[in-house]
């Protein structure tokens, strides 16, 4: 049962213009939501977090956007560099803290 | 500070063996989270050891064992190996501080294990 979803397994964009990965999830427990980048042949890197608390959270380029009514959330990349191309996913946490539920991961390309 | 390390980084086995891997957490993190990446299944979670404990466990059959050591070092065992156990299977630690809304995970490069 995949509590998180990512339905968009990859993504292109141009050099330059605004990235945005989805993520919906259905369980409405879930307190603290993030973010994490990941390479080829490396683990993944925390990027940003958002708490169920609030609706958005900013991070230099990155944004991240919670809709708890849709259970819905996005990472906004603006503006996107080539260096952002690598797997992002998205991962919820409940109330226990170190339980994380992690999306399938969306492929992002950055095209120069 | 040493990040989080893995041990072997990759591995081949037959159908029907055992495979034992290790991870080493991060100095001072008690906390070592085992999950399984799969393409189109993301990172599903295993299991959480602390202190030496087992505290939290997904949705996995017996097999897939784990333990953790007095100096935090966890290991994981998969015992009877299916071809469907192939997969990256990553480690992320944590300082655990009860008083944290959460504790950021720090993952390991992970060991890719492939069952032939």
């Amino acid at each position: 049962d995949q509590q998180v979803k990512q339905n968009s397994p990859s993504l292109s964009v141009q050099e330059g213009r605004i990235s945005i990965l989805n993520c919906d999830y259905t369980n409405s427990m879930f307190d603290y939501f993030l973010w994490y980048k990941k390479y080829p042949a490396e683990g993944p890197t925390f990027l940003i977090s958002i708490s169920s608390i609030k609706d958005k959270n900013e991070d230099g380029r990155f944004t991240v956007f919670l809709n708890k009514s849709a259970k819905h959330l996005s990472l906004h990349i603006v503006p996107s560099q080539p260096g952002d191309s690598a797997v992002y996913f998205c991962a919820a946490i409940t109330d226990n803290f170190n339980k994380f539920y992690f999306g399938s991961g969306t492929k992002l390309n950055v095209k120069p | 500070k040493a990040g989080v390390t893995q041990t072997p980084r990759y591995l081949i086995k037959t159908r029907g063996q055992q495979v034992t891997l290790s991870c080493s957490p991060i100095s001072g993190h008690r906390s070592v989270s085992w999950y399984q990446q799969t393409p189109g299944q993301g990172l599903q979670f295993l299991f959480e050891y602390f202190s030496e404990t087992q505290r939290n466990k997904g949705n996995f059959p017996g097999r897939f064992s784990g333990r953790q050591f007095s100096n935090s070092r966890s290991e994981m065992n998969v015992s009877t190996l299916e071809l469907g156990d192939s997969a990256l299977y990553l480690c992320a630690s944590s300082l655990y501080r009860a008083a944290s809304s959460y504790n950021e995970q720090f993952f390991g490069p992970g060991t890719r294990l492939t069952v032939l």
